[in-house]
């Protein structure tokens, strides 16, 4: 089984809808990430948790917001999603003191 | 805010040859860097990294060296195989204690057989 897992993979939706893109994690690590990836912009950084009761915005965290429910658990909502959060959304974990991040395989969106 | 950049967008290698993917970085307080391979439908994946105390470190087929005066990081792939085809971030530290990373745009790898 996949140590980060995103459900959904990919998701369709319509402007000024509200979705929730989640992350669960058997790593046990207590840091999670919501990333942005967009074509030719690399991975950009929305939302961290560095442990349940830890959130901090990222440089793109304007529409979105997050939820840290468990530390296995950090989920992303776009509260009324407008077409240009068209992207692919990753998720990642780390452990404290170590750089490294793992990474969930993806969830692509499209707001139409 | 500064920046990860890479030197070359593209890159197309027959099987079999050496490969090498280029990386700027601009914070000199950056300590810890990592490449990330990500092939096509799948998130990143860790190849190696490299702290600003060494120049130079190998992997399996892989190794990343680091030129601090210039602030440049590369990838060495040898004897590159079609499964190598990716594309491969850097990513560095800035140097903080909060272990966020910042990454590189990316270099699309494709290998020919």
């Amino acid at each position: 089984d996949a140590d980060v897992t995103q459900t959904p993979r990919n998701r369709i939706t319509k402007t000024g809808k509200r979705i929730m893109l989640e992350c669960s994690q058997t790593k046990g690590h207590d840091r999670m990430y919501w990333y942005r990836q967009d074509p030719g912009l690399g991975l950009r950084l929305i939302y961290y948790s560095f442990d349940v009761k830890d959130i901090n915005k990222g440089e793109i965290s304007d529409g979105y917001s997050v939820s840290r429910q468990a530390q296995a658990k950090f989920s992303l909502s776009l509260e009324s999603a407008i077409p240009n959060q068209t992207a692919l959304y990753f998720c990642a974990t780390s452990d404290p003191g170590v750089d490294e991040q793992y990474f969930g395989p993806g969830t692509r969106l499209t707001v139409t | 805010g500064e920046s990860v950049g890479l030197h070359l967008p593209t890159l197309s290698v027959q099987e079999g040859d050496n490969s090498i993917i280029n990386c700027a970085y601009s914070n000199s307080a950056s300590d810890y860097f990592i490449w990330y391979k990500q092939e096509s439908g799948k998130g990143p994946q860790f190849i190696i990294d490299i702290r600003s105390n060494m120049d130079k470190r190998q992997g399996q087929r892989v190794t990343v060296l680091l030129n601090k005066t210039v602030k440049h990081l590369s990838l060495q792939i040898a004897a590159t195989q079609p499964g190598d085809s990716a594309v491969y971030f850097c990513a560095e530290n800035n140097g903080g204690s909060n272990y966020k990373l910042t990454f590189g745009k990316g270099t699309l790898l494709t290998v020919n057989p």
